[in-house]
């Protein structure tokens, strides 16, 4: 079976710029999570999704939002980056959200 | 005070040795527990689920939550080098549609 896959790996923008990641959870699940991962502050939720509504969401200003499609495939968006948005944004899936599946994340570097 | 807390050592052990790694916990509505385990530059992978106080033995890895403590740990017995990663402890309350809550996870480096 297929893992989470997160496109793209990598990706530098600029200050001001908005930024759209993708994931694409493993076939059957249709929790999706998107956690934000910098060395000062750890792994820390972003939001999750559910048979496409948002079921969760974490402390992050609403610069940063998401959806989930009808094929539970998932988009984060960033607007306005800053700086301080420079991380690993990282996808989870899982079943109903249970045991939670990471993909390989998506390195974003703001400049 | 945060929900989970974790060491984030560094912690440095010989190849062989018994490894322990823990985490403090204090929602005691938490009913699930995790642990995953973390290359450099690579996403979490799940090493351990586990539901309720006791024990889980998974090869060389054996989970132990003691709910009435609000305590759990990894223990990696005849530890490897590639061992050498970041640790990461999860847990969350019983509906599945609450959220996973994660530790800073323990940097353990295993010297050959």
């Amino acid at each position: 079976k297929a893992g989470v896959t997160q496109t793209p790996r990598y990706l530098i923008k600029t200050r001001g710029q908005q930024v759209t990641l993708s994931c694409s959870p493993i076939s059957g699940h249709r929790s999706v999570s998107w956690y934000q991962q910098t060395p000062g502050q750890g792994l820390q939720f972003l939001f999750e999704y559910f048979s496409e509504t948002q079921r969760n969401k974490g402390n992050f200003p609403g610069r940063f939002s998401g959806r989930q499609f009808s094929n539970s495939r998932s988009e984060m968006n960033v607007s306005t980056l800053e700086l301080g948005d420079s991380a690993l944004y990282l996808c989870a899936s899982s079943l109903v959200g249970d045991e939670q599946y990471f993909g390989p994340g998506t390195r974003l570097t703001v400049t | 005070q945060k929900e989970v807390e974790q060491d984030p050592g560094p912690l440095s052990v010989p190849e062989g040795a018994i490894v322990s790694l823990n985490c403090t916990y204090s929602n005691s509505a938490f009913q699930y527990f995790m642990w995953y385990r973390q290359y450099s530059r690579k996403g979490p992978e799940l090493l351990m689920y586990t539901y309720s106080s006791g024990n889980k033995e998974d090869g060389r890895f054996t989970a132990q939550v003691d709910k009435s403590s609000k305590y759990i740990s990894l223990f990696i017995r005849d530890s490897q080098p590639s061992d050498s990663a970041t640790y990461l402890c999860a847990m969350r309350e019983y509906s599945s549609a609450s959220k996973i809550i994660f530790g800073s996870g323990t940097r353990l480096s295993i010297r050959p």
